[in-house]
């Protein structure tokens, strides 16, 4: 059964404190894996799109890696403003269907 | 602006009135779904729909039907609601292929 999971589900970092976010998968056919961003009350809101192992996309602060298993987004010098949830998913198989992750929960304290 | 909308953006209805929610995307998208979100159990896809008239289950049909009969609109009903459908709801739209979806702002259901 295709599966995707998160770590930490919370995850706690002063301002500046890199860390990284962790989504595994299991899935026949990876065909994308996307992270989202979603804030209280709203919609995800699109970051990233990886396709294949070894590949990498970044933006301001955010970094996001593939490999054959999982996927990291790193987050370099937080600042509170990127406190939200990180929705990871993938899509695989021969649909245009979508697998969540049920995401990682940070909060970035001045 | 590109955008998916829905309405309402909260609904507080009682068990058995039939209601439906409205979405409707201004980007020429094929591919439209519905997700529901509930805690510790992240977005679930209810139904999705390939282009018009085009339409098959997700993951938690039970309770829910759509209908797609114009590109841009792709309504939610609930014939009979149920406590157990109290959730976020979540509409989205993509192009057909590996691309990404993007979300409406969310309809909060409560059913009483």
């Amino acid at each position: 059964e295709d599966q995707v999971t998160q770590s930490p589900e919370a995850l706690r970092l002063q301002e500046g404190e890199s860390s990284s976010l962790n989504c595994s998968y299991t899935v026949s056919g990876l065909r994308g894996l996307f992270w989202y961003r979603q804030d209280p009350g709203k919609g995800p809101e699109f970051l990233f799109t990886l396709y294949s192992a070894g590949e990498e996309k970044e933006k301001e602060r955010l970094k996001a890696t593939l490999t054959k298993k999982e996927s990291f987004l790193h987050i370099t010098a937080p600042k509170p403003e990127d406190s939200a949830t990180y929705l990871c998913a993938v899509q695989a198989g021969n649909t245009d269907k979508l697998i969540f992750g049920t995401g990682t929960r940070l909060q970035v304290f001045p | 602006e590109a955008q998916v909308t829905q309405n309402p953006r909260y609904l507080i209805t009682v068990t058995g009135k039939k209601l439906t929610v409205t979405c409707s995307q201004n980007m020429n998208h094929e591919y439209m779904s519905w997700y529901r979100q509930d805690p510790g159990l992240g977005l679930r896809q209810i139904y999705y729909s390939m282009n018009v008239e085009v339409t098959d289950k997700g993951d938690v049909p039970e309770g829910y039907k759509v209908s797609r009969k114009e590109k841009r609109n792709f309504p939610l009903i609930l014939e009979s609601p149920s406590p157990n459908q109290t959730s976020l709801y979540f509409c989205a739209s993509k192009v057909t292929g590996d691309y990404e979806q993007y979300f409406g702002p969310g309809t909060r259901l409560t059913v009483t």
